[in-house]
């Protein structure tokens, strides 16, 4: 079966821009996250998503970042007013329930530079 | 606050040879660990996870790690290595408080030379 997939694989902006990251997560996975990881460092926690509600954002950094999941399947990073800091690369993963021993299957990420 | 780390940045080791990589633990409570690999250009693979019962967990391509509660530790091992085991490893958990965060270390890059 398909995995978690991501688009775009690349993303280059220029600051101040507006940015949409997607990711598709496995079928039938009700639990989607959505991580970043910045060079030479483990990836951490953005936001949670238990169907279509955001479950937890605590790790979104600002209010420039916001995340969507309309229909509990694809969702949607959006980033306003890009800013250099941002250069990093987004991973989305997805599980089956979202609990704490649930295997979170990773897309392969969006790397955005913000020049 | 719960954290994990991995002490090494890096690890050596020639094919054929058992290698080591490191992990450990800071929680109060039950942790769930996981080991991922993640190859150039790569999302994260995932590897094994311990939940609860058998210390030594099995996973994919031959890796093992082993939980140890009283050094608060889930080293990652394998018997003998390959240079396509060459790659960077995360290890990661979830713990009681933050429950579906899994929050990693900073990753060590394991070099496997032939």
């Amino acid at each position: 079966g398909a995995g978690v997939s991501q688009t775009p694989s690349n993303k280059v902006t220029e600051k101040g821009k507006y940015v949409e990251l997607r990711c598709d997560p496995i079928s039938g996975h009700t639990a989607l996250y959505w991580y970043r990881q910045s060079l030479g460092q483990g990836p951490e926690f953005l936001i949670y998503f238990q169907g279509t509600g955001a479950a937890d954002d605590s790790g979104l950094p600002n209010d420039r970042f916001f995340a969507v999941r309309p229909e509990g399947s694809v969702s949607t990073l959006k980033i306003q007013r890009t800013e250099r800091g941002d250069s990093a690369v987004y991973l989305c993963a997805s599980s089956f329930r979202g609990t704490s021993t649930d295997t979170q299957y990773f897309g392969p990420g969006t790397r955005l530079t913000v020049l | 606050a719960q954290s994990v780390a991995q002490p090494e940045d890096q690890v050596n080791v020639a094919e054929g040879n058992p290698l080591t990589v490191k992990c450990t633990y800071s929680v109060s409570g039950n942790p769930y660990l996981f080991w991922y690999v993640q190859y150039p250009n790569r999302g994260l693979q995932f590897l094994l996870k311990y939940i609860t019962g058998d210390n030594l967990v099995k996973g994919s391509y031959g890796f093992e790690a082993e939980f140890n509660k009283s050094q608060t530790s889930f080293h990652l091992k394998k018997p003998s290595a390959l240079v396509s085991d060459s790659a960077l490893y995360f290890c990661a958990g979830t713990f009681m408080d933050s429950s579906y965060k899994l929050i990693f270390g900073s990753g060590t890059r394991l070099l496997v030379r032939p």
